[in-house]
This record gives C-alpha cells, sequence and structure tokens, in this order.
C-alpha cells in the first residue's frame, strides 16, 4: 500500500519568503508527526496531532513556525520568513494509534528545504 | 541518492562478519529504546525496540541490547550484508509523552563485500 507521501520533495526559497511543506499520512492513521532533520544528525521532533488536534508543539523552534491539520488527514508545516538557519530536511511520519508503540511510526521521504 | 549525513561515525565491516552499533542516551526515565535504519535518500526504518525493563532483545539477524545502568544501547546485526549498508540511528521514547521519539546520533555502517 501506498506509504507517507510528502510534497514537494525539494524546495528551494529565497530568505524572508513563506514555504508550505505538506504530508500525506497513510490511510486510516491518526496521528501525524513533524520532525526536522539535519544532515548527520538524527530527526528532531517538532510538532503532532491526533486527528485534527494538535497536541505537542513544544518542539516547533519558534513562532514563524506552524501547523496545522483541519481534517485529521493531510497537514501542512508552514514556516513564514524563511531564514538560512531553516534549511533542513522536514520529515513527517504517521502512527495507526494515538498511543502505543513508537515503533508503529512510519516516515516519509521528507522536503528538503534549502534557504538562499 | 541523497547522502544521509556526510561526517558521521562510520563502522566499516566485512560482509559476513558481525556488526555491533552502540548509542549513549540520555533520558534514564525513556520507556522504550528503539534503532532505525535510515537508507540513503530514505525516511528512517523501524529495525526493534526494546522496553526498559529489559536487557535483551532479539530479532532476525538483529539483538538489542540495553545496559540502563550506564544508559548504553547496542545493536548487533549477525551476518552482515551489503543491504545492510546505511546509516543507523536509536531513539527513545516516554509512554505518556505523546510517542515523539528522541533520536540519538547516527552511525554509518559500511559493508564491503
Amino acid at each position: 500500500g501506498a506509504g507517507v507521501s510528502q510534497s514537494p520533495r525539494y524546495k528551494v526559497t529565497k530568505r524572508g519568503q513563506d514555504v508550505a511543506l505538506r504530508c500525506d499520512p497513510i490511510s486510516g492513521h491518526v496521528s501525524l508527526y513533524w520532525y526536522r532533520q539535519a544532515l548527520g544528525q538524527g530527526p528532531e521532533f517538532l510538532t503532532y496531532f491526533n486527528y485534527e488536534a494538535q497536541q505537542d508543539k513544544s518542539g516547533l523552534p519558534n513562532d514563524r513556525f506552524s501547523a496545522e491539520r483541519p481534517e485529521g488527514s493531510i497537514s501542512t508545516l508552514t514556516i513564514q520568513r524563511t531564514e538560512q538557519r531553516d534549511s533542513a530536511m522536514y520529515r513527517c511520519a504517521s502512527s495507526p494509534k494515538t498511543s502505543g508503540l513508537a515503533y508503529e511510526q512510519y516516515f516519509g521521504p521528507g522536503t528538503r528545504l534549502t534557504v538562499t | 541518492g541523497e547522502s544521509v549525513g556526510l561526517h558521521l561515525p562510520t563502522l566499516s565491516v566485512q560482509e559476513g562478519d558481525n556488526s555491533i552499533i552502540n548509542c549513549a542516551y540520555s533520558n534514564s526515565a525513556s520507556d522504550y529504546f528503539i534503532w532505525y535504519k535510515q537508507e540513503s535518500g530514505k525516511g528512517p526504518q523501524f529495525i526493534i525496540d526494546i522496553r526498559s525493563n529489559m536487557d535483551k532483545r532479539q530479532g532476525q539477524r538483529v539483538t538489542v541490547l540495553l545496559n540502563k545502568t550506564v544508559k548504553h544501547l547496542s545493536l548487533q546485526i549477525a551476518a552482515t550484508q551489503p543491504g545492510d549498508s546505511a546509516v543507523y540511528f536509536c531513539a527513545e521514547n516516554k509512554e505518556n509523552a505523546g510517542n515523539m521519539l528522541t533520536f540519538g546520533g547516527g552511525t554509518r555502517l559500511m559493508v564491503k563485500p
């Protein structure tokens, strides 16, 4: 079956522009997670949703970052007024449960964001 | 494909040998520990996990060992194959913390044919 998909796969933007990154979770998965991964490092938690409700956004770096999942399926991570330090791989993961074992998170291929 | 990391600790092993990848974790309150494999251009893929009340767990060709005294986790891969070449990350999770994962630094495993 189809896995987690993310779009675009690559995004190059100029400093100061806003970007929106999209995540399509596996169909029926109720939880959705956003991570950011720098080269050579493991993914870093940003925020997550159970259904449409944002449960934790403690990992968002600052108020330029926001996320939504209005219908409990597709999610969008928005970065306003991008800065060069925002350049990274942004990964989405989904899970069929709202709780339980962490291995049930399935990761997407990521969006590589480059801010010039 | 895209490189996962450029300056990672690297373990180079001969095909057929056993591999041991180590990880130090930070949170003594974590409930689960997980090993992920990440191939170039792909997202992390679950390998095996272990609860904090266990010392050892075995899967197919893989064994995870947990030493809570020194907060150390290891992944042993038996009869390493070229397809095992990837970056490996350990992650920790606290069950009542929303299942968000805290990842450690990665180790690149290179398997020589």
